[in-house]
């Protein structure tokens, strides 16, 4: 059964500071990686997907990196900003097409 | 529309009541995707289909649970005789088939139902 896990839980840094969140996944048979947006009481918000066959994408000051044999991904953020304040949540895309999604980091920036 | 819509955005009911959640995917998508997310944790697979077909109902926790989707577009997601522990958001994905490595979810803003 594919398990997902989220590390840290939660993270509060100052404005400006780069951050890596973590991702890791127990069954490497995937076909996608999702790395999602959640801000409080609202739906979820696609930030990069990353192909099983890539190894990384980029969108502005976010990257996500895939080492699907490892069963890891990050997701750094650069110079961040209080408005990045979200729970983040990493989903991989497994046979069936079905998300497996981890539990999420609650992420805070302090202005 | 430009996104998925779900309806109602807030549902209080009371327990025995059901309810009909109500998604319509973004226009073309042919996959729909129903997921249940409960406080503090990330949202957990109901039921997918492709068009009108419900190909994986393997995350429905009982069979007070029925969705379905008849015209291949919205989606109706129904809860009968409804308990507390069914208090949670419902969320709806809709995704364009391009290929299983490519497809890339997108999601409503989700229902929060309150059972009381």
């Amino acid at each position: 059964k594919q398990e997902v896990t989220q590390i840290p839980a939660a993270l509060s840094v100052p404005e400006g500071e780069n951050l890596v969140l973590n991702c890791s996944f127990t069954d490497s048979a995937i076909y996608n990686l999702q790395w999602f947006r959640q801000d409080p009481g609202k739906g979820l918000t696609s930030l990069l997907l990353i192909q099983s066959s890539q190894r990384e994408q980029t969108s502005g000051r976010l990257n996500a990196s895939l080492d699907k044999s490892s069963g890891r991904s990050t997701l750094y953020i650069a110079a961040s900003q209080p408005g990045d304040s979200a729970t983040y949540l990493c989903a991989v895309r497994r046979i069936g097409n079905k998300l497996v999604f981890g539990a999420g980091t609650i992420l805070r920036v302090k202005s | 529309g430009a996104g998925v819509s779900q309806s109602p955005r807030y549902k209080v009911a009371k327990r025995g009541q059901d309810v009909a959640l109500r998604c319509d995917p973004i226009s073309g998508h042919v996959s729909l995707f129903w997921y249940q997310q409960a406080l503090g944790q990330g949202p957990e697979f109901l039921t997918y289909f492709q068009n009108e077909a419900q190909l994986d109902k393997s995350g429905l926790p009982s069979d007070r649970f029925f969705a379905e989707r008849p015209e291949g577009s919205v989606s109706t997601l129904k809860i009968q005789r409804t308990q507390q522990e069914d208090s949670a958001v419902y969320l709806c994905a809709s995704s364009f088939q391009e290929g299983f490595q490519r497809t890339e979810a997108f999601f409503g803003q989700g229902t929060r139902l309150t059972v009381v």
